[in-house]
C-alpha cells in the first residue's frame, strides 16, 4: 500500500526544474508533499484532495490525477534551499485517514 | 506560538528502562500524531489522537504505550525496549485530524 515514488534521486543545477511522481495502486482520498532537510523535521508543503480541492504554499505547484491515482510535486527555478528528501503521503480511500508515505525522493541543487 | 516542541532531543536507554517521550504544541490543534523514522526511510504512523482519543493505533507493540493528558500536551511512555526500536520519533499535530500536519524536531532514541 505504501506509494511509489519517482525519481529515487536527483540533481539539479539552481534554476533547473524539476517534478517528483507519487503513484498508488489504491484509490486516494488525499496525497500530501512534505521536505525534509537532513537532520530536520519534515515541513508540509501542499495537501491535494479528491475533488481537486488544494492547500499549500504559494511557490509550490503540484497536481493530482484522481482516475490514476498519481501526483506530481512540480520544483521550478530551483533553489538551494530546495534541497532535501520529499515525501508524498497518500490516505488511502476508506482507510480512516492515516497516511502512508513513500519512501522518498532526494533532491540535490548544486550552486 | 507555530511550532511543536519535543523533549528530550536525544535518548539513550537500556531495555528494562522505562521513559517517556514529551510533546507539546499551543496552536490550538485537536489531532497529534506519532511517528517513527528510521535512517533514511519515511515517517512510519504509530498513533493518532483527535479530540484526546486514541483514533489510531497501528499495531503498535505495547512497549510503546501513548497518552494524551490534554490538547496540548502527547506523551509516549517507553517500557522493555528492544534494540530494533531505536530510531528518531517524530511527533506532529494538525489544526484537525486529516489536515496539514505540522512536526516537531523529533527525539533521537538509542537502546541498547
Amino acid at each position: 500500500q505504501q506509494p511509489v515514488q519517482s525519481p529515487q534521486a536527483v540533481i539539479l543545477r539552481e534554476g533547473e526544474d524539476a517534478v517528483i511522481n507519487c503513484s498508488s495502486s489504491k484509490a486516494l482520498y488525499s496525497v500530501h508533499w512534505y521536505r525534509q532537510k537532513h537532520g530536520e523535521a519534515p515541513v508540509f508543503l501542499m495537501i491535494l484532495l479528491k475533488g481537486g480541492e488544494q492547500k499549500g504554499h504559494e511557490k509550490i505547484s503540484a497536481s493530482f490525477n484522481e482516475k490514476k491515482q498519481q501526483s506530481s510535486l512540480y520544483l521550478t527555478a530551483s533553489q538551494l534551499s530546495y534541497s532535501g528528501t520529499y515525501f508524498c503521503g497518500t490516505e488511502i480511500y476508506n482507510q480512516g485517514g492515516k497516511l502512508i508515505f513513500g519512501q522518498g525522493t532526494e533532491l540535490s541543487v548544486k550552486p | 506560538d507555530t511550532e511543536v516542541t519535543q523533549t528530550p532531543k536525544h535518548l539513550v536507554m537500556g531495555m528494562t528502562n522505562k521513559k517517556s517521550l514529551k510533546c507539546e504544541q499551543h496552536m490550538g490543534h485537536r489531532a497529534m500524531y506519532w511517528y517513527k523514522q528510521k535512517a533514511k526511510k519515511p515517517p512510519e504512523l504509530m498513533f493518532v489522537y483527535s479530540y484526546e482519543k486514541l483514533s489510531i493505533n497501528e499495531s503498535v507493540p505495547s512497549r510503546f504505550s501513548p497518552e494524551c493528558p490534554n490538547s496540548s500536551l502527547l506523551n509516549l511512555h517507553l517500557h522493555a525496549l528492544q534494540p530494533e526500536d531505536s530510531a528518531l520519533y517524530l511527533c506532529a499535530s494538525s489544526q484537525v485530524f486529516r489536515d496539514e500536519q505540522f512536526f516537531g524536531p523529533g527525539t533521537r532514541l538509542t537502546v541498547l
